[in-house]
């Protein structure tokens, strides 16, 4: 299985909802992140877990919470958000503590605060 | 500064001919790593290729190449006979060690467009 998948697919909510964005690995990676990424801009990252550890958090602020349950499932809760935070968030996964080993990126959550 | 600079916002070309996509890097390390990916309009970004810092050697992959020179820091891509299904926005990727883990500085993306 080499593949990262994300759900949902799409997601609209109100800037007073709670709501979570999943995503799960099958392949074994100890390393997972979450990207965000505005129509026309490269993606930005947000966070690194690894070893389901919190090990890099691109000062992202705190209506955006991650969660590492395991090494298998990255959980991105969202609450109180912002229109502006209307954007295309992207999971990927990675071999733990290899240089240089390469992201596998899941579909993507398209994601519309209103 | 760890930096990627893809100059090319847009390229258009007609199916079969070829095309090069360019990349050029800052980085004050002496070991990275670079990427190409690939995001069709679907939004999944698609990894094509790795390279590392001390492996110069070009790498050919069926109708993509990729030509690696450390002495101008670039990363060049190049489809030799494009088809349609290359539409895509191509993104080159420097890795970026940090706080034990490492992550992806990427450029801001050439959008490819192949008209049949």
């Amino acid at each position: 299985d080499t593949e990262v998948t994300q759900t949902p697919k799409h997601l609209v909510m109100g800037m007073t909802n709670k709501k979570s964005l999943k995503c799960e690995q099958h392949m074994g990676h100890r390393a997972m992140y979450w990207y965000k990424q505005k129509a026309k801009k490269p993606p930005e990252l947000m966070f690194v877990y690894s070893y389901e550890k919190l090990s890099i958090n691109e000062s992202v602020p705190s209506r955006f919470s991650p969660e590492c349950p395991n090494s298998s499932l990255l959980n991105l809760h969202l609450h109180a958000l912002q229109p502006e935070d209307s954007a295309l968030y992207l999971c990927a996964s990675s071999q733990g503590r290899l240089a240089g080993a390469e992201q596998f990126f899941g579909p993507g959550t398209r994601l519309t605060v209103l | 500064a760890q930096k990627v600079t893809q100059a090319q916002t847009e390229i258009s070309v007609v199916e079969k001919e070829d095309v090069t996509l360019d990349c050029v890097y800052e980085t004050r390390d002496t070991t990275y790593y670079l990427f190409w990916y690939k995001q069709p309009p679907s939004g999944e970004l698609v990894f094509l290729i790795r390279r590392n810092s001390f492996d110069e050697q070009n790498e050919i992959s069926g109708r993509y190449s990729w030509n690696f020179q450390k002495s101008t820091s670039s990363f060049n891509f190049t489809i030799t006979a494009s088809q349609v299904v290359d539409s895509a926005v191509y993104f080159c990727a420097l890795s970026v060690p940090q706080g034990g883990s490492e992550k992806l500085v990427f450029g801001k993306g050439t959008k490819l467009t192949v008209n049949p």
